[in-house]
This record gives C-alpha cells, structure tokens and sequence, in this order.
C-alpha cells in the first residue's frame, strides 16, 4: 500500500533562519507531487507541483522554492524565513497519468516563524 | 484564470441533511474532488466527479453540472463528528486547486 510521510510535525524557527521540509512517498512510482501551504482558517494554497524528477512548477511567487532529487521525494526550502511564512504545510501525492484518481496528503508540517 | 468558490460558514443541526455549493471557473478539467478537513489535521478524500451527475457514497453524495461550472457535497443524517471543513478542488491537467473551504457546524 501506498504511504507518504511529511516531517517534522511542528516546527518553531526564527525569521531569517533556513527551511528544509521533506515529504516521502513509498509504495508508488513516478507520483505527481504537490506542496500546499494553509494559513489559519483559510484554504489550502498551491506552491509548488511536480510531474517528474527535477521538475518543478511554481504557483506562487515568494521566498520558498522546491525540489525532487528522486521519483518519490519533494522538499520544500526557504533561504531566509519571514513571519508571513508561517502556516500549515501539506505535502500529496497522486498517481501520474490516472484521471480519477485522489490526492493523498501527508500529516502536515505546522511552522511557526518568530 | 481559476476560480473556486464556495461559502465561508454553515450551521446545521444533528440528523438533518445539509448541501454545500461550490462553483468553478478553470482552464482544463479533469475531475472535482470533495475533501473532509477536521481543525488541525490534512484534509481526507471524500468524493470525486468528473462526468454530470450524482455520486453516492453512504451518507454522502457529489453532485456535478460541468456546463453550469457546479458542483454541491450533500451530506445526510448529519453526525456532531460531521462538524469540519469541507473544500472542494478542481483538477486540471496537472494542477489540484483548492477552494478556501466551507466550516460546517453540527449541532445537537
């Protein structure tokens, strides 16, 4: 069966420190990979996704990037966090090539940048 | 451009049924999935449509209109462990687009 784990759980870092998350998927090759950021009481708002190794698409212009280095790893980066970087972090997968299929996601990363 | 949109807040008392609305406007369309999103947790599948029509799953059901760009989660015989965010998000060719989510609170 097919998991994705997401770490770490929660994460309290000072503004203008690094940020490195990283999202793992077993059980499937070649997943489309998603980062979603939601910012309290609000919807979930598309970063980055990936259809392949090394490829990325950014959505949103800002201060965080994305990277696959293998089929089934996404991390998410920040040289320099800032206060409005704080939120909830959700990684997903989904199959590639399958129209009907769901997005699964991982547990989350709550970051909170003081 | 895209656009999803759906209403902020809902209330509804325990046993009754309620109907969640969500509208669309996206370049491409392959799908709209309907997600569960308990306070502080990832959002869990619910539902998926992609042709017209009604999709009943137990005490859930999806409906979806693609020429009106619509789409409604209705849910019966509602429960207090109901009371969550519900979102609904479009898939385009490879993009999955989340609208902000509706609260939805069940009451005795």
């Amino acid at each position: 069966s097919q998991t994705i784990h997401q770490w770490p759980a929660t994460l309290v870092q000072p503004v203008g420190s690094p940020l490195s998350l990283e999202c793992t998927v077993e059980g499937t090759s070649n997943p489309n990979l998603y980062w979603y950021r939601q910012a309290a009481g609000r919807g979930l708002q598309l970063l980055f996704y990936s259809v392949g190794i090394g490829q990325i698409s950014s959505e949103v212009p800002q201060n965080l990037s994305a990277s696959r280095p293998q089929d089934r790893q996404f991390i998410l980066s920040s040289k320099k966090l800032l206060l409005s970087d704080s939120g909830f972090y959700l990684c997903a997968w989904r199959t590639l090539g399958t129209a009907g299929t769901e997005a699964f996601f991982g547990q989350g990363t709550r970051l909170t940048v003081v | 451009g895209q656009n999803i949109d759906q209403p902020t807040e809902m209330t509804a008392t325990e046993g009754a049924i309620v109907q969640i609305n969500c509208t669309y406007q996206t370049s491409g369309f392959n799908g709209l999935f309907w997600y569960q999103q308990h306070a502080g947790e990832a959002p869990t599948f619910l539902s998926y449509n992609v042709l017209d029509g009604l999709e009943e799953k137990g005490r859930f059901s999806s409906f979806l209109s693609r020429s009106k760009g619509y789409s409604y989660l209705l849910l019966k015989e509602l429960q207090m462990k109901d009371s969550a965010s519900y979102l609904c998000a479009v898939r385009g060719y490879n993009k999955l687009i989340f609208g902000a989510g509706t609260r939805l609170a069940v009451h005795p």
